[in-house]
């Protein structure tokens, strides 16, 4: 079965300092991993995406993501942070056969001023 | 880029009513939707595949007969929770995945539909 798990329900970070969400993934097959944010009362942003290759990807409003296939993560990154990033980040894995999204548990991510 | 619109935003209604939500497409042609429910500070949680077309596809434990599911055109899909009582209160948000072309692994979210019921 495929499925992600983010570690962490809670990132705080300074403003201007780099910040991590880490996820890591257990699938079947070859990825196809997603980050979506969350503000709130509202529906999900696409940020990035990873499906093939540069195992770098970069995303919507300065976010980027690495693949790690060793390691079974696919961390979001951004190397200065900015107080309107607080929200709620979600990564997510693609399963078949409709192309559904299994979503991870949620990190709350707090860019402190 | 893509843009999914949900209606209402929110409702409140009495226990035993029945509750329809929107979700279209506006920019684009999406032979499938989702609907998902999500509880305060959780995450998503995939209720049912919609197809354009043909019959929704639920996931496990989600009452078919409770969710009503239409996907009448290729830019709306619609979900009714019959006879709702206070533990449907939720906020539901569907998603579209463009058809076409290099996007087609992206879903795109509606804004969410609060659903307080009395």
């Amino acid at each position: 079965a495929q499925s992600v798990a983010q570690p962490e329900d809670q990132v705080n970070v300074a403003e201007g300092n780099p910040l991590t969400v880490k996820c890591t993934y257990s699938v079947s097959g070859n990825p196809y991993l997603f980050w979506y944010v969350q503000y709130p009362n509202r529906g999900l942003q696409f940020l990035l995406k990873y499906i093939t290759g540069d195992n770098l990807v970069k995303g919507s409003y300065g976010f980027e993501a690495e693949f790690n296939k060793s390691q079974t993560s696919f961390h979001l990154k951004k190397p200065s942070a900015l107080v309107s990033d607080s929200a709620l980040y979600f990564c997510a894995v693609r399963r078949l056969p409709a192309r559904q999204l299994t979503f991870g548990s949620g990190t709350q991510l707090t860019v402190l001023p | 880029g893509a843009v999914v619109s949900q209606h209402p935003s929110r409702v409140i209604c009495k226990s035993g009513t029945s509750v329809k939500i929107e979700c279209r497409s506006l920019d684009f042609q999406a032979t499938t939707m989702f609907w998902y429910r999500q509880f305060p500070k959780k995450s998503l949680m995939l209720m049912a595949t919609s197809n354009e077309g043909s019959k929704a596809t639920y996931e496990q434990g989600v009452e078919k007969d409770k969710f009503l599911i239409n996907h009448a055109s290729l830019t709306l899909s619609t979900l009714t929770v019959t006879s709702a009582h206070p533990e449907d209160s939720s906020f539901y948000i569907c998603s579209a995945r463009d058809r076409a072309g290099q996007s087609s692994e992206t879903q795109y979210f509606g804004p969410g539909t609060r659903l307080l019921v009395l």
